[in-house]
């Protein structure tokens, strides 16, 4: 399968404990985009990367968040200090530069549950 | 504020009913439009896209959604129905002011009576 890859796909934490969850977009994607979803709700933007460099991030993603993506290739987005509001299903989503016709794929998803 | 708008939250038919899902958005310049399905337990799948061209785009599975930008709506249509179309949609914008970042409605799902 040469989709977009996320780890782990489920994660149980307790409040105040730090996570990292991992995406590995499809091989030649040079965009790549975090979402946050919600149980009811559609997926609502956190950030977006265009091969290393971090170039939009949503009023969502607050300061105990960071992602990144080092080399251009898999990202890694870190939550802090974990809070009950962070239980939701985090996606990943990559798309190959085409100015207008740029679409994206998406990941299955890191289930995170903050306890 | 850009945003995205599906009218129904929960829609039920029977095999072979003809469906059609609401969607508007926001205006806010120039877009793309976009249909996302989740069958249960499976990850997001693009259904189809709208970028240019004719507003009547086809996708898969029998599926296709027709662009009014006067009325700045992207129903999905399907004219008959399975049992395997059970699965939330998820209508979809990218407006080109905002570069890459996708808003997405809230999501209807469909369920479909054997």
């Amino acid at each position: 399968d040469t989709g977009v890859s996320q780890n782990p796909r489920h994660k149980i934490t307790k409040r105040g404990q730090n996570v990292t969850f991992r995406c590995d977009p499809i091989s030649e994607h040079n965009r790549l985009y975090w979402y946050r979803q919600t149980l009811g709700q559609g997926p609502e933007f956190l950030t977006y990367f265009q091969n290393e460099a971090q170039l939009e991030k949503s009023r969502l993603l607050s300061d105990r968040f960071s992602a990144e993506r080092p080399k251009g290739s898999f990202s890694t987005l870190e939550i802090q200090r974990t809070e009950q509001g962070d239980s939701a299903m985090y996606l990943c989503a990559s798309s190959l530069e085409g100015g207008s016709t740029d679409t994206q794929y998406f990941g299955p998803g890191t289930r995170l549950t903050v306890l | 504020a850009q945003s995205v708008s599906q009218h129904n939250h929960h829609v039920i038919l029977s095999e072979a009913a003809s469906l059609e899902l609401g969607c508007n958005y926001s205006y806010g310049g120039t877009v793309n439009l976009f249909w996302y399905v989740q069958y249960p337990g499976q990850h997001l799948q693009l259904l189809l896209k709208y970028f240019s061209g004719d507003p009547l785009v086809k996708g898969i599975k029998g599926f296709e959604a027709e662009f009014i930008k006067s009325k700045f709506s992207f129903n999905l249509r399907k004219p008959s129905v399975q049992w395997s179309d059970t699965a939330e949609y998820f209508c979809a914008v990218n407006y080109y002011s905002s570069a890459s970042k996708i808003i997405f409605g809230s999501g209807t799902r469909l369920s479909i009576r054997p």
